[in-house]
């Protein structure tokens, strides 16, 4: 299996416009993550899906951020309209619903910076 | 506070000693404990999980929990060059929403010197 999959891995967008981050997880994998990475605040977790639902978003910041699943093998983050503080790294993992919390499998990520 | 603390570094280890990580947590009822290692620019990857008190070895790998005072650390011996990464520590609890999650801390940066 070539992982869990993202893409772009660079994203330079200018304030304001709408970016659309995209993730393929390992086949088979019911779980879905995708977490936030900045310098001041670490990892942090955005949404989870399980079986293509939303089951915990209370880590998305704020109305400009949504996230879909419209089937088991992507999903997208999206924001619109982006700001400065939007740059981050942006992380997709996933997991086997048999398995352990902690055996969660992250993409290369996505390297976002907003202008 | 933040729920997850770990020291940001960085630590600079000369190698073949021993590396010592640590991490403390705010949640009394956290039962998973775990961590990561992020070489730069990549994405993180599981070298350690730990559940009950007490010491897990795994080759060049200890963790240790102490539940009681909440902290928990990670001991790297014969330290390679190849270990230089940040490593993150990571906590199971439960959200508002009664499902778990994993909280992380903003990890440690850590340098072997050759």
């Amino acid at each position: 299996d070539a992982g869990v999959i993202q893409s772009p891995r660079h994203e330079v967008t200018e304030m304001g416009q709408e970016v659309t981050l995209r993730c393929k997880p390992i086949s088979g994998h019911d779980y879905l993550f995708w977490y936030r990475q900045t310098m001041m605040r670490g990892l942090e977790l955005l949404i989870y899906f399980n079986n293509n639902v939303p089951i915990d978003d209370s880590g998305m910041p704020e109305d400009r951020f949504s996230a879909k699943m419209p089937n088991a093998s992507f999903s997208t983050l999206k924001i619109q309209p982006s700001e400065p503080r939007d740059s981050a790294v942006y992380f997709c993992a996933s997991r086997l619903a048999g398995g352990g919390y902690n055996e969660q499998f992250f993409g290369p990520g996505t390297r976002l910076t907003v202008l | 506070q933040k729920e997850v603390e770990q020291n940001s570094g960085p630590l600079s280890v000369p190698e073949g000693a021993i590396a010592s990580l640590n991490c403390t947590y705010s949640d009394r009822v956290s039962q998973s404990f775990f961590w990561y290692r992020q070489y730069s620019g990549k994405s993180p990857e599981l070298i350690m999980s730990i559940y009950s008190n007490g010491d897990k070895e795994d080759g060049r790998f200890t963790a240790q929990l102490n539940k009681a005072s909440q902290y928990v650390s990670l001991l790297i011996r014969d330290s390679q060059p190849s270990d230089s990464a940040t490593y993150l520590c990571a906590v199971s609890s439960i959200s508002n929403f009664g499902n778990e999650k994993l909280t992380f801390g903003t990890g440690t940066r850590l340098t072997i010197i050759p």
